[in-house]
């Protein structure tokens, strides 16, 4: 078991370049999550997909589109990068939203410059 | 306003140490409590979590719910070095698949 696992690790952008985050998981969870998380911020929820075949915004969705491309992988996709969007990104996981236990992947650290 | 506040710290303490972390919430409508541990440069893993008021205990580590107060605590018993990690609170209500973090507090448990 993998787990949740996130591509790339690491990841330098040019201002107005795109690029797509890649998530998965072995766990056969339902309910999939994009975080961003910055100093002195804390995590914030940037998509969810509460199941396959749906996505909602969450608390900063700007600049972001997701595609949960069936019930394993959820890709975060950035249309046209911006220094602001510089941060750690991290993808979670949950198997129902009864059960409180989010997993989360290791992280990708992204910059814009 | 934030919906959570936590302290960044940094937390230093001696090994050994009783630590006490906090978080407050002005939410009223949250029931689920959590605690997450985040080692550096690595994701959140789940620590603690409790339902609505009250106390929960597993080895060294003690959650607190203070509904009325809107105030939660997470404490650990004879500190370890290798609790020196950065503690995150996060809490949700009842109804929805989100889940409000705190800004997360740094602890350093000096050997």
């Amino acid at each position: 078991n993998a787990g949740v696992t996130q591509t790339p690790k690491f990841q330098v952008l040019k201002t107005g370049q795109s690029m797509t985050l890649q998530c998965a998981q072995d766990m056969n969870h339902n309910s999939m999550y994009w975080y961003r998380q910055d100093p002195g911020m804390g995590l914030r929820l940037i998509y969810y997909s509460a199941s396959e075949g749906t996505t909602d915004k969450g608390e900063v969705p700007n600049g972001y589109n997701v595609s949960r491309l069936n019930k394993r992988e959820f890709s975060l996709r950035l249309e046209s990068a911006a220094p602001s969007q510089t941060s750690v990104y991290f993808c979670a996981s949950r198997e129902d939203r009864k059960l409180n236990t989010q997993y989360f992947g290791p992280g990708t650290r992204l910059t814009v410059l | 306003q934030k919906e959570v506040e936590q302290d960044p710290g940094p937390l230093s303490v001696p090994e050994g140490a009783i630590v006490s972390l906090n978080c407050t919430y002005s939410n009223s409508a949250f029931q689920y409590f959590m605690w997450y541990r985040q080692y550096s440069r690595k994701g959140p893993e789940l620590l603690m979590y409790t339902y609505s008021s009250g106390n929960k205990e597993d080895g060294r580590f003690t959650a607190q719910v203070d509904k009325s107060s809107k105030y939660i605590s997470l404490f650990i018993r004879d500190s370890q070095p290798s609790d020196s990690a950065t503690y995150l609170c996060a809490m949700e209500d009842t109804g929805g698949f989100k889940t409000i973090f705190g800004a997360g507090t740094r602890l350093f448990v000096k050997a």
